[in-house]
């Protein structure tokens, strides 16, 4: 089973708007992490943002906000401001419990923003 | 900190030759782990190291492919016999350990490609 969806392929943004990018997460593990990942057309992922499943607030970087809803299991990002350096491909990321190191990554959304 | 590189950057070799890919970690991090990338995806992961010890390997790591970190500093990726669906971008990732916050920071990524 799929555990990271994100169901928004591409999106476009019109700069200085803020955008929403969805990701939904399956596990069973009460333990887990959730990470977003930016990767502009050079290829390089960039860690943006990082929330952990018993963190009571929801994650906040600079221009980056995380939208964490543990009963519908969504961690969704929201990139306020946008700015025309932000298109990229964006990936929700997840790590299931304190022993295993590995991440499990979305299938990702292009964002792209229009001056 | 300087960050993780990867050398080389790209690849172009004919099927059934060897290949051969360096990550440097950023220092003091004692995980090192790798990811294959395919075109439209989020990366999958394939092996990681903590030191020296190779701790876990993906399904996805045929015996075709071989990793090692020796000393626990760099860690190389060896493709034996490459096949055209091997075409991939390669990113290498390193953390520091600790915790279930533990971020993962990645490199630019090797982009093979297999004729």
């Amino acid at each position: 089973a799929q555990k990271i969806t994100q169901t928004q392929p591409g999106m476009f943004v019109q700069e200085k708007e803020a955008v929403t990018l969805d990701c939904t997460y399956d596990t069973s593990d009460p333990s887990y992490g959730l990470f977003w990942y930016k990767q502009p057309s050079s290829g390089e992922m960039i860690f943006l943002i990082y929330q952990g499943s018993y963190d009571q607030q929801n994650a906040t970087e600079g221009r980056y906000s995380l939208n964490f809803q543990k009963a519908r299991k969504s961690a969704n990002l929201v990139i306020s401001a946008s700015q025309l350096g932000d298109s990229a491909m964006y990936f929700c990321a997840m790590r299931e419990g304190i022993d295993d190191y590995k991440l499990s990554f979305g299938a990702g959304t292009t964002v792209t923003v229009r001056a | 900190d300087t960050g993780v590189s990867q050398d080389p950057r790209h690849k172009i070799t004919k099927r059934g030759q060897n290949v051969t890919f360096r990550c440097d970690p950023i220092s003091e991090h004692n995980r090192l782990y790798w990811y294959r990338q395919t075109l439209g995806q989020g990366p999958e992961f394939l092996t990681y190291f903590q030191n020296e010890a190779q701790l876990e390997k993906s399904r996805l790591l045929s015996d075709r492919f071989s990793a090692e970190r020796p000393k626990g500093s760099f860690s190389t990726l060896e493709i034996q016999r490459t096949e055209q669906g091997d075409s991939a971008m390669y990113l290498c990732a390193s953390s520091r350990g600790q915790g279930i916050a533990d971020t993962q920071y990645f490199g630019p990524g090797t982009r093979l490609t297999v004729l």
